[in-house]
């Protein structure tokens, strides 16, 4: 089945504690993504990648980073995380620029 | 930077009525607009899509409209059934390797 697989589905840190979210797609798409949604703001783009070893910031890349050394693979990773960062997370992929991403089921981050 | 805005925040219908959602964008070289429907506990899942060469496209139930020159486009929802009740997601992008989100719509529809 074609899927985005994000772990872990629930976290709970305490703050300045490094933790990386995963993500990978069987789709060999070269487009992935990591999306935050907050209420009231929706979905916010932190940072995308075009292809191995290639990646940019979204719209709010502050305190996260990225790595792309495969193809299927988009890890998240929070150095050391905030409060501020408690949110649900998206990973999503897609085969080109102008097409669709398919999201994976998100992971819920709680930083106390 | 681009922008995405979306309106109605929440719409309630009763079954049986239609649906329409609208979406405004800033970037005038954005060339592709998504739908999501995003269900509780779920990822946002896109359920249709229209390109700048296009003003409409339909699909059942569903069907999407695009305006260039106002730069907005809306989302309709005919016949809604309580299973239409979700957060719908207009997204615009293409132009770049960004796509940004409008802020989402809650809707539910009344049995």
């Amino acid at each position: 089945e074609a899927q985005v697989t994000q772990n872990p589905r629930y976290l709970i840190t305490v703050t300045g504690k490094k933790l990386t979210v995963t993500c990978s797609q069987n789709m060999n798409h070269e487009y992935m993504s990591w999306y935050r949604q907050d209420p009231g703001l929706g979905l916010r783009q932190i940072y995308y990648s075009m292809n191995v070893e290639v990646t940019d910031k979204g719209d709010v890349p502050e305190g996260y980073k990225v790595s792309r050394k495969e193809k299927r693979n988009f890890p998240l990773i929070l150095e050391s995380p905030s409060p501020n960062q408690t949110s649900l997370y998206f990973c999503a992929s897609s085969h080109k620029r102008s097409e669709g991403y398919t999201f994976g089921s998100g992971t819920r981050l709680t930083v106390v | 930077g681009e922008n995405v805005e979306q309106h109605p925040s929440t719409l309630s219908v009763q079954e049986g009525d239609s649906a329409v959602i609208k979406c405004t964008y800033s970037d005038s070289a954005s060339n592709y607009f998504p739908w999501y429907k995003q269900e509780l506990g779920k990822g946002p899942q896109l359920i249709i899509d229209i390109r700048s060469n296009v003003g409409e496209k339909k699909d059942q139930r569903i069907a999407v409209t695009l305006n260039k020159t106002a730069k907005h486009f809306s989302l309709h929802i005919t016949e809604t059934q309580p299973e239409d009740s979700a957060v719908y997601f207009c997204g615009g992008g293409g132009a770049t390797n960004k796509l940004i989100f409008g802020t989402g719509t809650l809707l539910a529809v009344q049995p």
